[in-house]
């Protein structure tokens, strides 16, 4: 069974910065595509970003509300998904998932900016 | 960005009856390796979503087989065939043919 368990959220000023992780169980993680995804209180769900499998050049592309402020990476030994937020906005705050390509996903992690 | 439009966004449905949720793209989605990467999510309340059906038609492991997908290009449909009351929650269809993928606004599933 895979298993997606983010960490990393909390509390933070405008202008702030988090990292968020993302530890995968249960499947090839060097394999896999991985997703962001993120839900604001009480909307729908918004696609942040994905990185490609090492194997297909671990490429990343976000979408254009978080360019040049998020990061996503991963570090394959540890089977861990990344998030680098930085110059966070009141905007930003939401619950963020990973997951693989919609296939599974994590609890999530709330994350809240603000003052 | 590729729109997804999803309709209704509310459906009040009465146990054992079926429920479609219809959704519509701003464009094709169907990728140059020909696939077309259309899914289907449902979100219970306080609970993360849970993939239902993917490129269009392919039942989720352990998805119940009242719920089907159906469509093609840019016009595609999720029925369940008879509702319980374990499917209440919001339903999206989401795009992972085109960067950045998207999601439908989500359509509301509720019991009569």
């Amino acid at each position: 069974e895979v298993r997606l368990v983010e960490s990393g959220g909390g509390l933070v000023k405008p202008g702030g910065s988090l990292r968020l992780s993302c530890v995968a169980s249960g499947l090839t993680f060097t394999n896999a595509w991985m997703s962001w995804v993120r839900q604001a209180p009480g909307k729908g769900l918004e696609w942040v970003g994905r990185i490609k499998s090492k194997t297909d050049g671990e490429t990343a592309e976000s979408a254009a509300p978080v360019q040049g402020r998020f990061t996503i990476s991963r570090d394959d030994s540890k089977n861990t998904l990344f998030l680098d937020m930085n110059s966070l906005k009141a905007e930003d705050t939401a619950i963020y998932y990973c997951t693989t390509e919609s296939f599974s996903w994590g609890q999530g992690t709330p994350v809240t900016v603000s003052s | 960005d590729t729109v997804l439009t999803q309709t209704p966004l509310s459906s009040p449905v009465t146990l054992g009856q079926p429920a479609s949720i219809s959704c519509r793209s701003s464009q094709s989605l169907i990728y140059s390796d020909g696939n077309t990467y259309l899914n289907w999510l449902h979100q219970r309340p306080g609970q993360p979503p849970r993939l239902l059906i993917y490129k269009i038609s392919n039942r989720f492991s352990g998805v119940p087989d009242r719920f089907s997908g159906s469509g093609a290009g840019t016009d595609f449909t999720l029925k369940i065939s008879r509702v319980e009351a374990e499917d209440v929650g919001v339903y999206y269809c989401m795009q992972a043919t085109h960067l950045p993928y998207t999601f439908g606004q989500g359509t509301k599933l509720e019991i009569k």
